[in-house]
């Protein structure tokens, strides 16, 4: 059962450009909502998190939106650059299965001239 | 600090064999996961120790297991190795406590042949 769904798969965005991605969340239990970036051949690092007690977070180019209602959180990516170009992951955890993290599927990034 | 470091970051084996793989976390940091991401599966969840004990467990087969030294060291273990566990391997470490971020390492490239 797949509890974090993202969308899109892939994306192309002019360099400038607004990224958005999505991921919606079956588990309501879910309390802590961070992005993951990972380019070829790295691990995911950490961009920026977000707990259900704020709608909003930024960090520098970086959104969080939080929908707690609608259970759904997207990334907006402002002034897409191209070294932005990677695969970004949702993912979700509780606070029963601490460390657990239930991630996305990704969405390929790129972002052209 | 230095980061999570994971070895070795390659490794072949045939199908049959045994795996083990090491990760060393960030220095303070008590808690250390194992997550597997495959094309297919994308990243998924193994399982999770904190000061040497089990704290969370996926959906894999008891062929995949783990341990946590004092030191906050951490192996993880694939015996009878299948073709379909050729993987990265990657290990997350945090804080430990609930919800708190978590850092990758670079992953172990697993294949078996």
């Amino acid at each position: 059962q797949q509890q974090v769904k993202q969308s899109p798969q892939s994306l192309i965005v002019q360099k400038g450009g607004i990224s958005i991605i999505n991921c919606a969340y079956e588990n309501t239990a879910f309390d802590y909502f961070p992005w993951y970036q990972q380019f070829p051949g790295k691990g995911p690092a950490l961009l920026i998190a977000i707990r259900p007690d704020v709608s909003e977070k930024k960090e520098g180019r970086f959104t969080i939106s939080f929908n707690k209602s609608a259970k759904q959180f997207s990334l907006h990516i402002m002034d897409s650059q191209p070294g932005d170009s990677a695969t970004y992951f949702c993912a979700a955890s509780d606070v029963g299965t601490a460390s657990k993290l239930t991630f996305g599927t990704g969405t390929r990034l790129q972002v052209t001239l | 600090k230095a980061g999570v470091t994971q070895t070795p970051r390659y490794l072949i084996k045939t199908r049959g064999q045994q795996v083990t793989l090491s990760c060393s976390p960030i220095s303070g940091h008590r808690s250390v996961s194992w997550y597997q991401q495959t094309p297919g599966q994308g990243l998924q969840f193994l399982f999770e120790y904190f000061s040497e004990t089990q704290r969370n467990k996926g959906n894999f087969p008891g062929r995949f297991s783990g341990r946590q030294f004092s030191n906050s060291r951490s192996e993880m273990n694939v015996s009878t190795l299948e073709l379909g566990d050729s993987a990265l391997y990657l290990c997350a470490s945090s804080e430990g406590l609930a919800g708190n971020e978590q850092f990758f390492g670079p992953g172990t490239r697993l294949t078996v042949l």
